[in-house]
């Protein structure tokens, strides 16, 4: 049973742009939702994280909006970069177990 | 860079074979989980060893086994290998089971042929 649902699977952006990745969840026992950001070759690295009590959180050009009604979150990336070009991945957590969704691929033209 | 280690990095083993993967943890994390990521997908927890015990195991046959030494470095066997056993496996550390924030080795790329 898929617990964590991603999309877009891909996303294109120019340079500048706000990219915007969304997750949806099924089990409301989830506390913790994070977001990875893993490049080829690569094990994920943490990006941002946010728990169900807290709607917005923000760590430098990425942000996490979180819809604990709806059951859905997302990452948005504030002035994106060449760089910023990876696999990114939302996570759902409750006693230390991750429940990944599929990924997005980012890329962001110069 | 996390501080967690992972080896081999890239291993070609052949369908029936065992394999055994090695991670250590970062320095003071107590907790290994394991994770399988095949090609294009998300990872999908396999096991957690706490303290040198299995803590929460996902969807994943009993030929897929751990074991966690006293300084918390772990390892992942996998008997009788099959192709569809083709993926990245991943190690990620913390420091006790409650705590979620994970950090993530780099992975061992296996290759079943």
């Amino acid at each position: 049973q898929q617990q964590v649902k991603q999309s877009p699977q891909s996303l294109i952006v120019q340079k500048g742009g706000i990219p915007i990745i969304n997750c949806a969840y099924e089990n409301t026992a989830f506390d913790y939702f994070p977001w990875y950001q893993q490049f080829p070759g690569k094990g994920p690295a943490l990006l941002i994280a946010i728990r169900p009590d807290v709607s917005e959180k923000k760590e430098g050009r990425f942000t996490i909006s979180f819809n604990k009604s709806a059951k859905q979150f997302s990452l948005h990336i504030m002035d994106s970069q060449p760089g910023d070009s990876a696999t990114y991945f939302c996570a759902a957590s409750r006693g230390g177990k991750l429940i990944f969704g599929q990924g997005t691929t980012l890329q962001v033209k110069p | 860079e996390t501080g967690v280690t992972q080896s081999p990095t890239h291993l070609i083993k052949t369908r029936g074979q065992q394999v055994t993967l090695r991670c250590s943890s970062q320095s003071g994390h107590n907790t290994v989980s394991w994770y399988q990521q095949a090609l294009g997908q998300g990872p999908q927890f396999i096991f957690q060893y706490y303290r040198e015990e299995e803590n929460g195991r996902g969807n994943f046959p009993p030929r897929f086994s751990g074991l966690q030494f006293p300084n918390y470095s772990s390892e992942l066997n996998v008997n009788a290998l099959e192709l569809d056993d083709s993926a990245l496996y991943l190690c990620a550390s913390t420091l006790g089971t409650a705590t979620d924030t994970q950090y993530f080795g780099p992975g061992t790329r296996l290759t079943v042929l």
